[in-house]
């Protein structure tokens, strides 16, 4: 079966600029979230999804990011303005369920501010 | 709340010895506990996860790890180290529910 799928790779932006990242997760998982991890560090849960809807944000800097997940599917992740911390790897997964299910990851992308 | 705690940012075996990765985690109730690899410019890949049963979880690529409550510790091991196992390892706790808080990983360098 496909992987999730995420784009771009790799992006380079100034400060204060915006951004996006798509996540396409793996036909049929319900549950989607995003990761930042940053140099270092392990991936810190942005924001999770159930379906369409929000399970937990409650790490998601909503000064700045959004997410959406339109029709419980695709989801992208928004970021506006950017900081230079926000440099990181963003990564996406998804699962079938709950915790006790297996997340799948995708492949990140690896955001640099300038 | 949880978290973890992995020993050694940076462990180096040599070709076919054992691997022992630590882990050690912080919770007040039985918790899910994970292990996850990633590879260079990769996500994470599962290795193997413990949620109820058996304490010793076998994984994938001849990993395994045991759950000992009386230490709160999952330590990864692997009997003989292979060159394909250079990677990044991440241990993880999720405490009913909640969201996976991850440790800070350990880079695993193989000596040929």
């Amino acid at each position: 079966e496909a992987g999730v799928a995420q784009s771009p790779r790799y992006k380079i932006i100034e400060k204060r600029q915006s951004v996006a990242f798509w996540c396409n997760p793996i036909s049929g998982h319900a549950t989607l979230y995003w990761y930042q991890q940053i140099l270092g560090q392990g991936p810190k849960l942005l924001i999770q999804f159930q379906n369409n809807g929000v399970v937990d944000d409650s790490q998601l800097p909503k000064d700045r990011f959004s997410a959406e997940r339109l029709k419980g599917v695709d989801s992208t992740l928004k970021i506006q303005p950017a900081k230079l911390e926000d440099s990181a790897v963003y990564l996406c997964a998804s699962s079938q369920g709950d915790l006790r299910n297996t997340q799948y990851f995708g492949p990140g992308t690896r955001l640099t501010v300038l | 709340a949880q978290s973890v705690t992995q020993l050694g940012s940076h462990v180096s075996v040599s070709e076919g010895a054992l691997v022992l990765l630590r882990c050690n985690y912080s919770s007040s109730v039985p918790p899910y506990l994970f292990w996850y690899v990633q590879y260079p410019n990769q996500g994470l890949q599962l290795l193997l996860k413990y949620t109820t049963g058996a304490t010793l979880v076998k994984g994938i690529n001849g990993f395994e790890a045991e759950f000992k409550k009386s230490e709160t510790s999952f330590h990864l091991t692997k009997p003989s180290a292979h060159m394909s196992d250079a990677a990044e390892y991440f241990c993880a706790v999720s405490v009913g529910n909640e969201k996976l808080t991850f440790g800070t990983g350990t880079r695993l360098t193989i000596i040929p």
